[in-house]
C-alpha cells in the first residue's frame, strides 16, 4: 500500500520568512495530493490540493509543488504568519473508486513572531 | 449547511469494555472515513463507507469495526477496549461522488481508556 513520509517533523521559521515542508511517496499510481492544516484543538482542513497533471498549483501564500518522477511534493509559505502555526498533514491516494487517502504523520509548524 | 458531527465528544472508558463512536456527515454526503490520531503517528485510516458498503479496511485488529446507515450516518465500534486505543477518533465526509477528493472532518471524539 501507500507510505507517505514527511521531513521534518517540526519546524521554526520567524515570522515574514518562508516555510517548505516536504512529503515522499512511494505508490506511483497516486495522483491526487492534499495538503491538510490542523490548529491547536480543532479539527483538520484541506489548504491546498495538486493533482498528477499540474507540477505546481497556488492560493496567495501558499504553494504546492509536484515532482511525480521523484515521488515527492513540497508546500511552500511564503510571509509566515504566527497564525500559521500548526500541524500540517500532507496524504496522497488515487482518484479510484477505492482510493484511500493516506496520511503522512504530520509537521508541526512554529512561526516565531 | 451544518458540518460532520460527531458525537460524543469526549469519554473514559476501562479496559476491555466496548465503545461506539458515531458521525453525522454533511447533508449529501455519502462517503464516510474514520481516522485514528495519536502523538506522532498522525491521521492513520481505519475505514471507509460508501453508501452503507465499507469500500476500504486499513490495518486495525477486527476489534475495530464499522457500519454505515442509509441516511449516511456512520457509527465505529472498538471491542476489548485496550490502553493504547486512547486517541482522538476522528471522521470525515465527503461527496457526493466517488473517488479522491476534499475530506470534512468532524472535530473528534477523544477516547482515554483507563
Amino acid at each position: 500500500g501507500e507510505n507517505v513520509e514527511q521531513h521534518p517533523s517540526t519546524l521554526s521559521v520567524q515570522e515574514g520568512d518562508s516555510a517548505v515542508i516536504k512529503c515522499t511517496y512511494s505508490d506511483s499510481a497516486s495522483n491526487y495530493f492534499p495538503w491538510y492544516k490542523q490548529e491547536l484543538g480543532k479539527r483538520p482542513q484541506l489548504i491546498i490540493d495538486i493533482r498528477s497533471n499540474v507540477g505546481e498549483k497556488k492560493d496567495q501564500r501558499i504553494a504546492v509543488t509536484l515532482n511525480k518522477t521523484a515521488k515527492h511534493f513540497s508546500l511552500h509559505i511564503t510571509e509566515t504568519q504566527p497564525e500559521d502555526s500548526a500541524v500540517y498533514f500532507c496524504a496522497a491516494s488515487s482518484t479510484g473508486a477505492n482510493s484511500k487517502l493516506t496520511f503522512g504523520k504530520g509537521i508541526t509548524l512554529s512561526v516565531r513572531p | 449547511k451544518a458540518g460532520v458531527t460527531q458525537t460524543p465528544r469526549y469519554l473514559i472508558k476501562t479496559r476491555g469494555q466496548q465503545v461506539t463512536l458515531s458521525c453525522s456527515p454533511i447533508s449529501g454526503h455519502r462517503s464516510v472515513s474514520w481516522y485514528q490520531q495519536t502523538p506522532g503517528q498522525g491521521l492513520q485510516f481505519l475505514f471507509e463507507y460508501f453508501s452503507e458498503t465499507q469500500r476500504n479496511k486499513g490495518n486495525f485488529p477486527g476489534r475495530f469495526s464499522g457500519r454505515q446507515f442509509s441516511n449516511s450516518r456512520s457509527e465505529m465500534n472498538v471491542s476489548t477496549l485496550e490502553l493504547g486505543d486512547s486517541a482522538l477518533y476522528l471522521c470525515a465526509s465527503s461527496g457526493p461522488g466517488q473517488g479522491a477528493g476534499e475530506l470534512f472532518f468532524g472535530e473528534g471524539s477523544r477516547l482515554t481508556v483507563l
